[in-house]
């Protein structure tokens, strides 16, 4: 079955720590894409980034960076200088391809609280 | 601008009434989604569509019941079958078959 666990409940940093975000999955098949959402506290789920299964190179992308390792069935994400704009909920999920539905299998998210 | 609008913001209903949330969208989207979020968890999908006039169950489709008569429109109504309707409401929309999903604002929606 497929699952996603992001262990990280809560995460509290001051302004300019980098911080990483924990991201593991589990799904029997070979072909899947990963995903990280932020929810501000507005509520809209922000798209950040897609990840296939067969493309382990990191990404970065500004202050945000991206680990795929499928030898360990993880996706983390790390923002560096982390600044107060960047208190969010953030959400990893799960897509399968060839699944009819393209359904996202969503973790519980990370709460990551930027203080000043 | 291109988007998703779900509306109201808010919505405040009693218990025994059922309410329907609205979702629109005009990104010329083919498959549509509703989730529901409760407080400290992820998303679970309630229902989806993947074309105009067909829609199936998602995880938690008991007491919610959805149409998609229009591809830009795919509104839910939460039942008074629904035990516990108090929640976060999101509706998204996806282009193509690999493609991510984009959100709307979302719906939070009270029964009292």
């Amino acid at each position: 079955a497929q699952k996603v666990t992001q262990a990280q409940t809560e995460i509290s940093v001051v302004e300019k720590e980098d911080v990483t975000l924990d991201c593991v999955y589990e799904t029997r098949d070979t072909t899947y894409y990963l995903f990280w959402y932020k929810q501000p506290p507005s509520g809209e789920l922000v798209f950040l980034i897609r990840r296939n299964s067969f493309d382990e190179q990191n990404e970065i992308s500004g202050r945000y960076s991206w680990n795929f390792q499928k030898s360990t069935s993880s996706f983390n994400f790390t923002i560096t200088a982390s600044q107060v704009v960047d208190s969010a909920v953030y959400f990893c999920a799960l897509s399968e391809k060839g699944g009819a539905t393209n359904k996202l299998i969503f973790g519980t998210g990370t709460l990551l609280a930027v203080q000043p | 601008d291109g988007g998703i609008t779900q509306s109201p913001k808010y919505l405040f209903r009693k218990e025994g009434q059922n309410v329907t949330l609205s979702c629109e969208q005009n990104l010329n989207h083919d498959a549509m989604y509703w989730y529901r979020q409760d407080p400290g968890q992820g998303l679970r999908l309630i229902y989806y569509s993947q074309i105009v006039n067909d829609f199936q169950k998602g995880d938690i489709a008991e007491g919610y019941s959805v149409s998609r008569e229009k591809k830009e429109s795919f509104p839910l109504t939460v039942t008074s079958a629904q035990k516990n309707p108090t929640a976060f409401y999101l509706c998204a929309s996806r282009p193509g078959e690999i493609d991510e999903q984009y959100f709307g604002p979302g719906t939070r929606l009270t029964v009292t």
